[in-house]
């Protein structure tokens, strides 16, 4: 089983509806992140969270919101879809205490926005 | 802010062939360099990491990468390529003792021919 799970791998979606993409790790890590990939940009940071307390916006966060409703589990919500928001949405982790930041991904969701 | 740039967006190169996947930085404090490896319909995986020490780095399935400070890059190198090797690439950077946020390049997609 992957230690970062993403659910759902694959959705389509019609502009204005919300939808919720869910994230759970088994591997203990104390930092969650949601990053975004769209051809040519690489990954942009949209959330990240520290800790179960701990919510911060990253470089792309508008039309977004999150939710760490434990320290395995962090939901990104789009409260209203637009077609632009078409993209792969990794979940990520790291461990306060590994020293070195290195992340762990999940498999990607793939949004499509009609 | 740290920005990272990956001069290539594609390189093809035939099997056995070497490679070098070009990657600069800039930023006004130090940092550790990251390059993930991202295979089809999947998520990303860490090839290698320099935080500190010696600047030649040796990573997983036989590619290294050297961290040169005065020209502010770290190059992706592996002396023969596989089939295999065929995925996306992408340079990361993080500023050291930071909150620890990864930026990524742009990725560098490489193919490997037969």
């Amino acid at each position: 089983d992957a230690d970062v799970t993403q659910t759902p791998r694959n959705r389509i979606t019609k502009t204005g509806k919300r939808i919720m993409l869910e994230c759970s790790q088994t591997k203990g890590h104390d930092r969650m992140y949601w990053y975004r990939q769209d051809p040519g940009l690489g990954l942009r940071l949209i959330y990240y969270s520290f800790d179960v307390k701990d919510i911060n916006k990253g470089e792309i966060s508008d039309g977004y919101s999150v939710s760490r409703q434990a320290q395995a589990k962090f939901s990104l919500s789009l409260e209203s879809a637009i077609p632009n928001q078409t993209a792969l949405y990794f979940c990520a982790t790291s461990n306060t205490g590994s020293g070195t930041g290195e992340l762990f991904f999940g498999e990607g969701s793939r949004l499509t926005v009609l | 802010a740290q920005s990272v740039t990956q001069l290539d967006s594609q390189v093809p190169v035939f099997e056995e062939a070497p490679v070098e996947l070009r990657c600069n930085y800039s930023s006004s404090v130090s940092v550790y360099l990251f390059w993930y490896v991202q295979y089809p319909n999947q998520g990303l995986q860490l090839l290698l990491k320099y935080l500190s020490g010696s600047t030649l780095v040796k990573g997983i399935n036989g590619f290294e990468a050297e961290f040169n400070k005065s020209q502010t890059s770290f190059h992706l190198r592996k002396p023969s390529v596989h089939i295999s090797d065929t995925a996306e690439y992408f340079c990361a950077v993080m500023l050291s003792g930071s909150a620890r946020q990864l930026t990524f390049g742009s990725g560098t997609q490489l193919t490997v021919l037969p």
